[in-house]
């Protein structure tokens, strides 16, 4: 157990719907980053929280959208779902000063 | 849930041997590393990790080496196990920038 929580675990939803993932980092973790894991583009980079403000950011889709909120939790807004953003998002945080990034179990969204 | 990567690499080892996977890397400006291991259904699992500034480090049953003439990392296990059994990705990092870049990942099967 990574001590990074995910929910909700799994999820499906239709076409054209909005929905939100929540991430709870490590406890002392301020760094939360976002990444998607689909069959055929591996985890890719959507952006990074840094004690509430956005640090970096990767491929993130216009529609998608993340905030991290005072008590350090994420959430990550997905919304005018496609079929192609089923996949799997994970959610990972680090402590400021290290390196090492560590995953949640992943919320796994399917678009139907 | 099921794991994604299903078009992976594989590298088949049997129980006992060791295994070497291999990471080509894109960045001559990257300076850390990482292994992760995914097990089915679970997020990326930390496993160890690598400063531009060292050709070799281990850890318990894991040796990662560090060529940066060719930009080329590999994860060596030592004993395989079948609970070795998973995705194997490395990550990179350039020195100030907060993102992680990861390869595509390599399944590594343990026969019995």
């Amino acid at each position: 157990d990574s001590g990074v929580t995910q929910t909700p675990k799994h999820l499906i939803t239709a076409t054209g719907q909005r929905v939100t993932l929540r991430c709870s980092p490590r406890s002392g973790d301020l760094s939360v980053y976002w990444y998607q894991q689909s069959l055929d583009q591996g985890l890719q980079f959507l952006i990074q929280y840094y004690n509430g403000e956005e640090r970096a950011k990767g491929n993130i889709l216009e529609r998608f959208s993340a905030q991290q909120f005072p008590d350090l939790h994420s959430e990550l807004n997905l919304s005018s779902l496609e079929l192609g953003d089923s996949a799997l998002y994970f959610c990972a945080s680090s402590v400021e000063g290290s390196n090492t990034i560590y995953f949640g179990e992943g919320s796994w969204l399917t678009v139907v | 849930g099921e794991s994604v990567g299903l078009h992976l690499p594989t590298l088949s080892v049997q129980e006992g041997d060791n295994s070497i996977i291999n990471c080509a890397y894109s960045n001559s400006a990257s300076d850390y590393f990482i292994w992760y291991k995914q097990e089915s259904g679970k997020g990326p699992q930390f496993i160890i990790d690598i400063r531009s500034n060292m050709d070799k480090r281990q850890g318990q049953r894991v040796t990662v080496l560090l060529n940066k003439t060719v930009k080329h990392l590999s994860l060596q296990i030592a004993a395989t196990q079948p609970g070795d059994s998973a995705v194997y990705f490395c990550a990179e990092k350039a020195s100030g920038t907060y993102k992680y870049i990861f390869g595509t990942g390599t399944r590594l099967k343990v026969l019995a």
